[in-house]
């Protein structure tokens, strides 16, 4: 049973337009919700995470919107650039595990044309 | 900034031969995770060390998988036969600590082709 769904698979964005991807969640228990990007050849690398205490994180051109009561949270990218180009990995863990038995969406693959 | 180092990056391996990957973590962390990453889908734990000692290994199949880190630095996943399902990125990461939001640091992952 897949506990985090991920939306797009692919996503194709114009140089400077918002790329959003989505996330659904099924456990209430998970309360920590991290995004990876990965580019081809490399590991992922941890880019932005949230508490379900808040409705909205922002770091730079990266921003989570997180909603519990829909149990859904997603990425949006603004101005996004070529370099964006890469796959994107949401994922959840919960008190009672820790970060590295997160469960993982299966990607979103990003492709920013110029 | 430190990194996860794994070797090799690429492994080519017929169906049955033994392999083996290799992790150096990031120096002071204590926990260590291994992964299989099929493409198209996400990092799916393997097994997870908490200095030299195995945490959780629920997900390894251990009929042919093992996994040790003998003095809690480095660690070495085996897989022995290979399978052709065994085709698949195998990532580390290292964390200091093993807390839900302790950040996750991946190395690039090796490779793995069985034919």
């Amino acid at each position: 049973q897949q506990q985090v769904k991920q939306s797009p698979q692919s996503l194709i964005v114009q140089k400077g337009g918002i790329s959003i991807i989505n996330c659904a969640y099924e456990n209430t228990a998970f309360d920590y919700f991290p995004w990876y990007q990965q580019f081809p050849g490399k590991g992922p690398a941890l880019l932005i995470a949230i508490r379900p205490d808040v409705s909205e994180k922002k770091e730079g051109r990266f921003t989570i919107s997180f909603n519990k009561s829909a149990k859904q949270f997603s990425l949006h990218i603004m101005d996004s650039q070529p370099g964006d180009s890469a796959t994107y990995f949401c994922a959840a863990s919960s008190e009672d595990t820790n970060a590295g038995k997160s469960t993982f969406g299966d990607g979103t693959t990003l492709t920013v044309k110029p | 900034e430190a990194e996860v180092a794994q070797s090799p990056r690429y492994k080519i391996t017929e169906k049955s031969q033994a392999v083996a990957f290799w992790c150096d973590p990031i120096s002071g962390h204590a926990t260590l995770y291994w992964y299989r990453q099929i493409l198209g889908q996400g990092p799916e734990l393997l097994v997870q060390f908490q200095d030299e000692s195995v945490v959780d290994d629920s997900q390894l199949p251990k009929d042919r998988f093992s996994a040790e880190r003998l003095k809690g630095v480095d660690s070495t996943l085996k897989i022995q036969p290979a399978e052709l399902g065994d085709s698949a990125m195998y990532l580390c990461a290292s964390s200091r600590l093993r807390g839900r939001d302790e950040k996750l640091f991946f190395g690039s992952g090796t490779q793995l082709s069985v034919l």
